[in-house]
């Protein structure tokens, strides 16, 4: 696509249930991140991916959250049994090459807010 | 210690003037550094990369590195109001990961 896509913009849950959050990247990029973002912070590195592998993933808080870039494509951030301080911005980004030398492109962001 | 460290701000100056936004970084193998930029309720752009120690200037931009300090420094020089954002220091560290700091804001009076 144009540019990079996340769904959806808002989300509002109650604690305890499970989200997924999805991320369309620019169709030739290579590498895709996943940041949290709370107000008045930068924003704080989770995951990445190269292509389908998740070189690393020390950034995710807990066991409850989880990525997959299953075709080296798109890509979802799922929360399991979420939590209030699970709320934040979750922004995706991608770039074109690997290796972390390239620029990135940030979408719109995922808003959650867990009850 | 976090990896990527700015100094908090707010950072406030007049139309004109001259905006010196630092930050420092942990880990001694990192070889790319990169600002932001971040409006308010929007999503980071970048501004400026620098990949070797000195300066490295773009417009109004100046971007200077000195990887022995482990020390970027961002000058927004002839500042207007439309720079009025948060400046987010960005490094990519030895295992490849990009690391964000907490950002700078600044704030152009005219």
């Amino acid at each position: 696509g144009a540019g990079v896509s996340q769904s959806p913009r808002y989300k509002v849950t109650k604690r305890g249930q499970d989200v997924t959050l999805r991320c369309d990247p620019i169709s030739s990029h290579a590498t895709l991140y996943w940041y949290q973002q709370a107000l008045g912070q930068g924003p704080e590195f989770l995951t990445y991916f190269n292509y389908e592998a998740q070189p690393d993933k020390s950034g995710l808080p807990s066991d409850r959250f989880s990525a997959e870039r299953p075709e080296g494509s798109i890509s979802t951030l799922t929360i399991q049994r979420t939590e209030q301080r699970d709320s934040a911005m979750y922004r995706c980004a991608s770039s074109l090459g690997t290796g972390g030398h390239g620029e990135l492109f940030f979408g719109e962001g995922s808003r959650l807010t867990v009850l | 210690q976090k990896e990527v460290e700015q100094n908090s701000g707010p950072l406030s100056v007049p139309e004109g003037a001259i905006a010196s936004l630092n930050c420092t970084y942990s880990d001694r193998g990192s070889q790319s550094f990169f600002w932001y930029r971040q409006y308010s309720g929007k999503s980071p752009e970048l501004i400026m990369f620098i990949y070797s120690n000195g300066d490295k200037e773009d417009g109004r931009f100046t971007a200077q590195l000195n990887k022995a300090s482990q020390y970027v420094s961002l000058l927004i020089r002839d500042s207007q109001p439309s720079d009025s954002a948060t400046y987010l220091c960005a490094v990519v560290t030895n295992d490849y990961k990009l690391s964000f700091g907490a950002g700078t804001t600044v704030t152009v009076r005219a």
